[in-house]
């Protein structure tokens, strides 16, 4: 069975601050993809990043970056010099590549961020 | 450039009384999702569709019930509504390969009194 542990419930930070959001996952497949979704207080869910399970590197884009690390099973999200924009609840997911797991995410429970200024 | 769309917005429902929730995508998405959000616990999949026909359960069937009689419709009953399906409901869908995101639609807040 696949798993995601977002163990951050709640971040609160003051504008310009870094966060890093936590992300855990479990899986027995072998190839398998990981996301980051935005969520804000609209409620609309926003893709933000995906990567595969074959692919380690780093990514930025903006102030986003991803960390991606297999051997700790993690896939970290950071805001660099965060906004209040960025109020949002962030969820980790994971879709693996077996006749189970196929196409279905597997959710993490999200973490709220709030950014004050 | 519509994704998908679902309908309605908000609803109230009384206990025991029944409903369906619309979701459409024009992206010619074989795959297609139904999940609730409940406070502080993330998505559970409720039921998934791989093409027009074909429809299996997810994590938290119970309650609900979908049919999948084109590509673009996807919709999900509600039987009997209990206060324990007080929830927000996400449709989605994808080009079915596992290394697509979704796309969502913009959720059914419902709620049973």
């Amino acid at each position: 069975a696949q798993k995601v542990t977002q163990a951050q419930t709640e971040i609160s930070v003051v504008e310009k601050e870094d966060v890093t959001l936590d992300c855990v996952y479990e899986t027995r497949d072998t190839t398998y993809y990981l996301f980051w979704y935005k969520q804000p207080p609209s409620g609309e869910l926003v893709f933000l990043i995906r990567r595969n399970s074959f692919d380690e590197q780093n990514e930025i884009s903006g102030r986003y970056s991803w960390n991606f690390q297999k051997s700790t099973s993690s896939f970290n999200f950071t805001i660099t010099a965060s906004q209040v924009v960025d109020s949002a609840v962030y969820f980790c997911a994971l879709s693996g590549s077996s006749a189970d797991s196929w196409g279905k995410f597997q959710f993490g429970a999200g973490t709220q961020v709030v950014v004050t200024p | 450039n519509a994704g998908v769309t679902q309908t309605p917005k908000f609803r109230i429902l009384k206990i025991g009384q029944s409903m369906t929730l619309q979701c459409t995508q024009d992206m010619n998405h074989n795959y297609m999702y139904w999940y609730r959000q409940d406070p502080g616990m993330g998505l559970k999949l409720i039921y998934y569709s791989v093409g027009a026909g074909i429809t299996d359960k997810g994590e938290v069937p119970n309650g609900y019930n979908v049919s999948r009689s084109t590509t673009e419709d996807f919709p999900l009953r509600l039987e009997l509504a209990a206060p324990s399906q007080t929830s927000v409901y996400f449709c989605a869908s994808s080009s079915g390969t596992a290394n697509y995101g979704y796309t969502f639609g913009s959720g059914t807040r419902l709620t049973v009194v």
